[in-house]
C-alpha cells in the first residue's frame, strides 16, 4: 500500500471550515483514498473515500487532485466534537485489501 | 455503534501470560482485520482474514496468532506477553469481495501487561 504524509497537527476555529491535507504521491491506479478519524481512544470512524472524483457526504467533502497524488478532507463547519486524529490511508479494494497502513495522522483541534 | 463487537474491553495480566481477544464482525462482513495501537502511536496493521483464510499479514510478532472461525468471528491470541505488548487492540471488518468497502472498527480491547 502507498504511504501517506499528513501534517502532525492543525487548529481550526469553531464554525469555520477545516481543510486537512494528505500527500500520497506513490498511489497506484487501483488504490482508493480513505479518511478516518479517531476521537480519543475510541475505534476509528470511517468518514469518506474516493478514487478519482471529488466526493461529498453528510460528514465531509473529499477533494482529490487530478494526478491523485494528494487530497484534502474538508469539514465544512467544524464543531468542538470534530476534535480528533484524522487518518488518511490508501488501500486497494477487494479481499486482499488488508494492509491498510495508518500513519500518524493529523491531530485536529477545534477551538471555540 | 459500528456493529463490530470486541471482548473483553479491558484486560490486565502479567508478563509471560497468554490472552485471547475476540472479535465479532458486522453481520455479513467476511473480512476481519486486527490492529495494534500502543500509547500515542498510530494503528499498526497486524493481520487480515477473509472468510476463514489468512489474506494479509503485517508486522505481527511470532508470539501472536489469529484465526477466523466458520461463523466469521475471529480471535487474536497473544502469548509470552511482554510489557511492550500493552496496547489497544482493534478489530475491524469490511464487506470486501471487490467493493471498496470501508473498515468498521470495534471499540477495542485495552490490554495492560504488568
Amino acid at each position: 500500500d502507498a504511504k501517506t504524509t499528513q501534517p502532525p497537527s492543525m487548529d481550526c476555529a469553531e464554525g469555520r471550515a477545516a481543510n486537512l491535507p494528505c500527500n500520497h504521491s506513490t498511489i497506484s491506479g487501483n488504490e482508493y483514498v480513505y479518511w478516518y478519524r479517531q476521537i480519543h481512544s475510541q475505534g476509528p470512524q470511517y468518514i469518506i473515500h474516493g478514487l478519482k472524483n471529488n466526493e461529498t457526504n453528510e460528514m465531509a467533502s473529499l477533494i482529490i487532485t487530478e494526478d491523485r497524488k494528494s487530497s484534502t478532507l474538508i469539514l465544512p463547519h467544524a464543531t468542538l466534537r470534530d476534535t480528533a486524529v484524522y487518518y488518511c490511508i490508501v488501500r486497494v479494494a477487494g479481499t486482499n485489501a488488508g494492509k491498510s497502513t495508518f500513519g500518524d495522522g493529523t491531530t485536529l483541534t477545534v477551538k471555540p | 455503534d459500528s456493529g463490530v463487537t470486541q471482548t473483553p474491553k479491558h484486560l490486565i495480566t502479567a508478563t509471560g501470560q497468554r490472552v485471547t481477544l475476540r472479535c465479532s464482525p458486522r453481520s455479513g462482513d467476511l473480512s476481519v482485520y486486527w490492529y495494534q495501537q500502543s500509547l500515542d502511536q498510530g494503528l499498526q496493521f497486524l493481520i487480515q482474514y477473509y472468510n476463514g483464510e489468512e489474506r494479509a499479514k503485517g508486522n505481527i510478532l511470532e508470539r501472536f496468532s489469529a484465526q477466523q472461525f466458520p461463523d466469521l468471528h475471529s480471535e487474536l491470541n497473544l502469548s509470552s506477553l511482554e510489557l511492550g505488548d500493552s496496547a489497544l487492540y482493534f478489530c475491524a471488518s469490511s464487506v470486501a469481495g471487490g467493493a471498496p468497502g470501508e473498515l468498521f472498527f470495534g471499540e477495542g480491547s485495552r490490554l495492560t501487561v504488568l
